[in-house]
This record gives structure tokens, C-alpha cells and sequence, in this order.
């Protein structure tokens, strides 16, 4: 099946700073996509990606579409405690019967410090 | 309007009993999915109902696991006999078109403990 290589697994920072974490694949996707899980929830979209070498932002996040499609990255800046929680990126073939179907990578904690 | 709703939230049992997960999708979704997160891995796809018809069931690990959406409203996912590995939270989600991705919501998932 199609892998999604998450990194880093983990981050703890304080708070103000910037984070950065990504994600590679050796399948090409037509989407990706980045969702954030806070404890005891469901994962929550974060931002939608379909076009390569796109860069969306969603307030103080901002993912980009890796230009080969077998990549992604998002960046949180200043980040605030309510930051904490485990990121997930995941990416979307389309076509056929898998339409709809998402993998995921294996998620990126994120600890913010006061 | 509500959400994707699961029961139970938790879920404890022994080694070789069944259990039967429920999830109710936002009402009018036609898509539902079944995902499952082991401890410390990726959220992997189990399986995709398109009303009450399996989609893509490819992601079932075995035939231990029972999934059914009758009428096309709610869906059980039954493990039976569960085994240790089966451990992990059970996720459910659903959507209204079937370009996945396009408002589907993740219900907050049950955590399945065999012990």
C-alpha cells in the first residue's frame, strides 16, 4: 500500500516560535491534505491542497503541494498553546473505486510551552 | 447540525469476545468510512460505504471484521473474536459528495481495548 513518511514524529516548543513538519511519499497524490487531532476528537481538516506547487494559507498556517505531488509541507507560525495536539498529513489518489480514500502518515506531536 | 456521532467512546474487552462499533454519519451523507489508528501509527482506511453498499473494502484486515450499513443511515463494525493486535482507536467519517475529502467530517472514535 501507498506510505506516507511523516517528520518529525515530534516537536516541543515554546511558545511564539515557528514549527515546520512534512511529508514525502513515493506514490504521486492528487491532493493532500493536513488535519490536526485534539485529544479524545476526531482528526479536524486543517487545509486542502490540489494543485502541485500549491501554497494556501489558513491564518497563521500555511501548506504547500509539493511540485513533484509526493510531498507537502505545513508551517504554524507564532505559535500558542492551543497549538498542542497531533498533526496529520494525508494524501488523496482519486480515480476508480480508492476515490475517497485517504493515507495517512503516522502524525506529528506538537507541544507548546508557555 | 450534529456530527458524526460513535459509541462507545471506550471499549474494554478479553481476548476472543465480539464487540460492535456504531457509527451514525451526518445525516443525508451517502459516504462513510471506517478508519483505524494502532498506538503510535499512521490512521490507516478500513473501509468506504456508498449508501449501504461496500465501495472499497480493501482496508478490512481480516474476516474477523464485519462491517455493515443498513438502509444506508448508521454502520456497525463488528470484531469477532477480537485478538490483541485489534487494539487501536476506530474512527468513522462521512461525507456528502463522493470526492471524499469535501466535508468529510471524522466522528471523535471509539477506543477499543483487548485485553
Amino acid at each position: 500500500g501507498q506510505q506516507l513518511n511523516q517528520s518529525p514524529q515530534s516537536m516541543f516548543i515554546q511558545e511564539g516560535e515557528d514549527v515546520s513538519m512534512n511529508c514525502t511519499s513515493s506514490s504521486i497524490f492528487n491532493t493532500w491534505l493536513w488535519y490536526k487531532q485534539d485529544p479524545g476528537e476526531g482528526p479536524v481538516l486543517l487545509i486542502a491542497l490540489y494543485k502541485a506547487g500549491e501554497l494556501t494559507s489558513n491564518g497563521r498556517l500555511t501548506a504547500q503541494f509539493g511540485i513533484t505531488r509526493k510531498d507537502s509541507f505545513l508551517n504554524i507560525s507564532a505559535s500558542i498553546p492551543s497549538d498542542v495536539g497531533i498533526y496529520f498529513c494525508a494524501g488523496q489518489l482519486g480515480g476508480g473505486s480508492t476515490l475517497g480514500r485517504l493515507y495517512f502518515g503516522r502524525g506529528t506531536q506538537l507541544t507548546v510551552w508557555p | 447540525e450534529a456530527g458524526v456521532t460513535q459509541f462507545p467512546s471506550h471499549s474494554v474487552i478479553e481476548k476472543g469476545q465480539t464487540v460492535t462499533l456504531r457509527c451514525d454519519p451526518i445525516s443525508g451523507h451517502d459516504n462513510l468510512y471506517w478508519y483505524r489508528r494502532v498506538m503510535g501509527k499512521e490512521i490507516k482506511f478500513l473501509l468506504h460505504f456508498v449508501k449501504e453498499s461496500k465501495q472499497d473494502e480493501s482496508g478490512m484486515p481480516n474476516n474477523r471484521f464485519l462491517a455493515e450499513r443498513t438502509g444506508g443511515t448508521y454502520s456497525t463494525l463488528k470484531v469477532q473474536p477480537a485478538e490483541l493486535e485489534d487494539s487501536g482507536v476506530y474512527f468513522c467519517a462521512s461525507s456528502l459528495g463522493g470526492a471524499g475529502h469535501y466535508g468529510y467530517t471524522f466522528g471523535s472514535g471509539t477506543r477499543l481495548t483487548v485485553v
